[in-house]
């Protein structure tokens, strides 16, 4: 298996634009989760969907977030407009339920300038 | 919310030397995961705890929950340059949240030769 894919792996954009970061989680997991890893802030969860369906988004920043599951196999974490304060290291991770252990992707790094 | 601490934030062995990681949540531990992440890469799972008492080892590894002290540390004996990284305890608020993990700062593990 593959395991979680996130593209892209790096990622600059300029202040105002929109941003969106992918991810394909394991084939069968019907889990996914998005973090955020910043040195202030540590690691955050943003949100979390099962079976495509987002269960809990308290983690995420602001209206200009949003994260959408269009199927199983594919997530997507939008920015718009970015802001400098964005700039983070995003992970997606998925499991099989909520209560197995969770794969994480390699990360998108993102830098908003 | 939830607040897990680590301690120490960063440490330097020699190679050969046995070395403990503590993880100490503000609030009661409904299981306790560990993590090991690579600067540049996603979180490697290590282990999951469950229960109060409850004691795994993997390799060179072993990791302990002590749930009346909201506590869980990592132990690691003999370690090795492969042992280096950033290591991560991450809980979830609630009984039967699963991977709606809060995490700790992380633990900066050196390894010298």
């Amino acid at each position: 298996d593959a395991g979680v894919i996130q593209s892209p792996r790096h990622e600059v954009t300029e202040m105002g634009q929109e941003v969106t970061l992918r991810c394909k989680p394991i084939s069968g997991h019907n889990s996914l989760f998005w973090y955020r890893q910043t040195m202030m802030r540590g690691l955050e969860l943003l949100i979390y969907f099962n079976n495509n369906v987002p269960i809990d988004d308290s983690g995420m920043p602001e209206d200009r977030f949003s994260a959408k599951m269009p199927n199983a196999s594919f997530s997507t974490l939008k920015i718009q407009p970015s802001e400098p304060r964005d700039s983070a290291v995003y992970f997606c991770a998925s499991s099989l339920g909520q209560g197995a252990r969770a794969f994480f992707g390699q990360g998108t790094r993102l830098t908003v300038v | 919310s939830q607040e897990l601490e680590q301690s120490p934030q960063s440490l330097i062995v020699q190679e050969g030397k046995n070395l403990t990681i503590n993880c100490t949540s503000s609030k009661t531990l409904y299981g306790l995961y560990w993590y090991k992440q690579k600067y540049g890469e996603g979180l490697i799972f290590l282990m999951m705890l469950q229960k109060g008492g409850e004691e795994k080892s993997h390799e060179k590894i072993t990791a302990k929950l002590d749930e009346k002290k909201q506590q869980s540390s990592l132990h690691i004996t003999a370690s090795q340059p492969s042992h280096a990284g950033i290591y991560l305890c991450g809980a979830p608020p609630l009984f039967n949240a699963g991977n709606m993990l809060t995490f700790g700062g992380g633990t900066r593990l050196m390894v010298k030769p």
